[in-house]
């Protein structure tokens, strides 16, 4: 078992640009988180899917934060445009169904830095 | 809403004392409650969890937690500390209104030599 895949591990960007942060989920799972991490505010759940459809997206902060899951295996979350407030750790998790309190399996990150 | 308090920023503690890492929780209803840990540059692994049942549950690398209803905690325990348990701890409760996994704002547990 591979885990939970994320690229890149590290993004640098300048501001206005677009970044894509993509995740790999662990096979079999059908649920999948995004979150951010930062010093400030700590672990924020941007969004989280199941079975491949948004569940719930409350926590993208700006119209500018979007997230797909196009099929079982894989997930990305895009900025458009990027800001410096953006930078943050990026991490995505899987786990079985949600209600059954299977733990979360977590990515080792994407470090984002927008300059 | 649900919630968990980690009062704690930081614990200190030499190698080979017992450690304890504090966790009170807030829910409506029973609660279900995790703890996770995270490594440098690394995503957060899970260690145990309580869902019901026995008050003292066991997890990874040696780790146990203890829930205890009427003071609302799930301090998290290990009898002899190593230095590479040295990291963040992340206590964590469902919301079972939503589904969500909701974080502490984590304690780092630092062991010296």
């Amino acid at each position: 078992d591979a885990g939970v895949i994320q690229s890149p591990r590290h993004e640098v960007t300048e501001m206005g640009q677009e970044v894509t942060l993509r995740c790999k989920p662990i096979s079999g799972h059908n649920s999948l988180f995004w979150y951010r991490q930062t010093m400030m505010r700590g672990l924020e759940l941007l969004i989280y899917f199941n079975n491949n459809v948004p569940i719930d997206d409350s926590g993208m902060p700006e119209d500018r934060f979007s997230a797909k899951m196009p099929n079982a295996s894989f997930s990305t979350l895009k900025i458009q445009p990027s800001e410096p407030r953006d930078s943050a750790v990026y991490f995505c998790a899987s786990s079985t169904q949600g209600r059954d309190n299977s733990p979360l399996h977590f990515g080792n990150g994407t470090r984002l830095t927008v300059t | 809403a649900q919630s968990v308090a980690q009062p704690e920023d930081q614990v200190n503690v030499a190698e080979g004392n017992p450690l304890t890492v504090k966790c009170t929780y807030s829910v409506s209803g029973n609660p279900y409650l995790f703890w996770y840990v995270q490594y440098p540059n690394r995503g957060l692994q899970f260690l145990l969890k309580y869902i019901t049942g026995d008050n003292l549950v066991k997890g990874s690398y040696g780790f146990e937690a203890e829930f205890n209803k009427s003071q609302t905690s799930f301090h998290l325990k290990k009898p002899s500390a190593l230095v590479s348990d040295s990291a963040l701890y992340f206590c964590a409760v469902r919301d079972l209104n939503t589904d969500k996994l909701i974080f502490g704002t984590g304690t780092r547990l630092q062991v010296f030599p």
